[in-house]
């Protein structure tokens, strides 16, 4: 059974730029969730979806949005980049809300300059 | 709003002996969930155990238990028979089934030594 897979790994671009991250879930999981993690504050929740729908938002701004298909890949865009979005980017995956457990992906590492 | 906090920014082990991670947490709502997840510097966050707030017994996973102390909201994650493999950063986080979403601990820094 794959497990969560994030692509790219690895991403460098120009401040003001925007970007696309991208998450495939564990076959059968419908909840997805993306996390930033950067050294200064650790891992933040940015949105979780559950079955295409937007459930819950973290405290980021508009820059930051993302969407769920129907075979429950999602997807996370970063618009107007700035150099503090550099960070370690997550996404998590379970088969419900509220499950017992969330498998991570090895998460896409961006690189603003 | 949810608190994690885990007091021990980094730890050092001898191999084959046990240690003793410490994770304390915050909330009101009754029904929660508690995570251990093991980051080594590749990035990827490996889930190790989960504990619910209902559950009765300590969970185990293999060389990894977890010690829940409900009165006292603390989760500690205990690593048996430490391996060279273990050195990682290790995250507690919680997780309440009003909102869903994990909030995560600073993370402990732990370094095997053989």
């Amino acid at each position: 059974k794959a497990g969560v897979t994030q692509t790219p790994r690895y991403l460098i671009k120009t401040r003001g730029q925007q970007v696309t991250l991208s998450c495939s879930p564990i076959s059968g999981h419908r909840s997805v969730s993306w996390y930033q993690q950067t050294p200064g504050q650790g891992l933040q929740f940015l949105f979780e979806y559950f079955s295409e729908t937007q459930r819950n938002k973290g405290n980021f701004p508009g820059r930051f949005s993302g969407r769920q298909f129907s075979n429950s890949r999602s997807e996370m865009n970063v618009s107007t980049l700035e150099l503090g979005d550099s960070a370690l980017y997550l996404c998590a995956s379970s088969s419900l809300q509220g499950d017992t457990e969330a498998f991570f992906g090895q998460g896409t590492r961006l690189t603003v300059v | 709003a949810q608190k994690i906090t885990q007091t021990q920014p980094g730890m050092f082990v001898q191999e084959k002996e046990a240690v003793t991670l410490d994770c304390t947490y915050d909330t009101s709502d009754p029904s929660y969930g508690l995570f251990w997840y093991k980051q080594p510097s590749s990035g990827e966050m490996i889930f190790l155990i989960y504990q619910g707030s209902y559950d009765q017994q300590n969970a185990t996973e293999g060389r990894y238990s977890l010690n829940f102390q409900k009165a006292r909201k603390s989760a500690n994650l205990v690593i048996s028979a430490s391996q060279l493999g273990d050195s990682a950063m290790y995250f507690c986080a919680m997780r309440d089934f009003d909102d869903y979403k994990l909030s995560f601990g600073a993370g402990t820094t732990v370094t095997v030594r053989a």
